[in-house]
């Protein structure tokens, strides 16, 4: 069974732009969710989609939003680009419909704000 | 926000000794999991151990949880040159909140 994708792997981009990240859940997954990587924050929650809504959301600013497709796959945007949005960004993909259950993580996008 | 404290922040052994790392979170739980990252890439899911369970073994992998301390740790044995990486505590369920992590190298 493939793997969680995410696509692009790397990304530079200048501050005041914005960036959309595309996450492809493991099949069969329905809850995607979306963190955000920094050395000086760590791993944070930014949020959670399943079966097309979101169903949990961090504490982020607006300009952090994301959508979930009737096939699953998920998309995060980020407008209006700060250099401290520069990160790993990860999604991960798990069965739930309730309850938790165990994560799988794609191998992240990285983020570069110039 | 982070979960906890992780402990210790950074761990050096050698090849074919054992490694321990340790987690501590501030709410209640239903299960807690860990996660290993190399070198900046995605997290790989090692093991899940439930409130209801205080100890969980997956090949050289042991974890204890504690409830009533809020804490687990992770003992990793006879480790190996490729076990090197972060480790990472989480709980929360798919609003997973994590630990600052434990850098592990081991020297072969």
């Amino acid at each position: 069974k493939a793997g969680v994708t995410q696509t692009p792997r790397y990304l530079i981009k200048t501050r005041g732009q914005q960036v959309t990240l595309s996450c492809s859940p493991i099949s069969g997954h329905r809850s995607v969710s979306w963190y955000q990587q920094t050395p000086g924050q760590g791993l944070q929650f930014l949020f959670e989609y399943f079966s097309e809504t979101q169903r949990n959301k961090g504490n982020f600013p607006g300009r952090f939003s994301g959508r979930q497709f009737s096939n699953s796959r998920s998309e995060m945007n980020v407008s209006t680009l700060e250099l401290g949005d520069s990160a790993l960004y990860l999604c991960a993909s798990s069965r739930a419909g309730t309850g938790e259950q165990t994560q799988y993580f794609g191998p992240g996008t990285r983020l570069l704000v110039l | 926000s982070q979960q906890g404290e992780e402990d210790p922040q950074a761990l050096s052994i050698q090849e074919g000794e054992n490694a321990t790392m340790n987690c501590s979170y501030k709410t209640s739980i239903n299960n807690l999991q860990w996660y290993r990252q190399n070198s900046g890439r995605g997290l790989v899911h090692l093991i899940l151990i439930r409130s209801n369970e205080r100890e969980k073994h997956s090949g050289r992998l042991r974890v204890t949880l504690d409830t009533s301390k809020k804490s687990s740790s992770l003992l990793i044995t006879a480790s190996r040159a490729a076990d090197t990486a972060s480790y990472f505590c989480a709980t929360g369920g798919n609003k997973l909140v994590f630990g600052a992590g434990t850098i592990l190298r081991v020297k072969s």
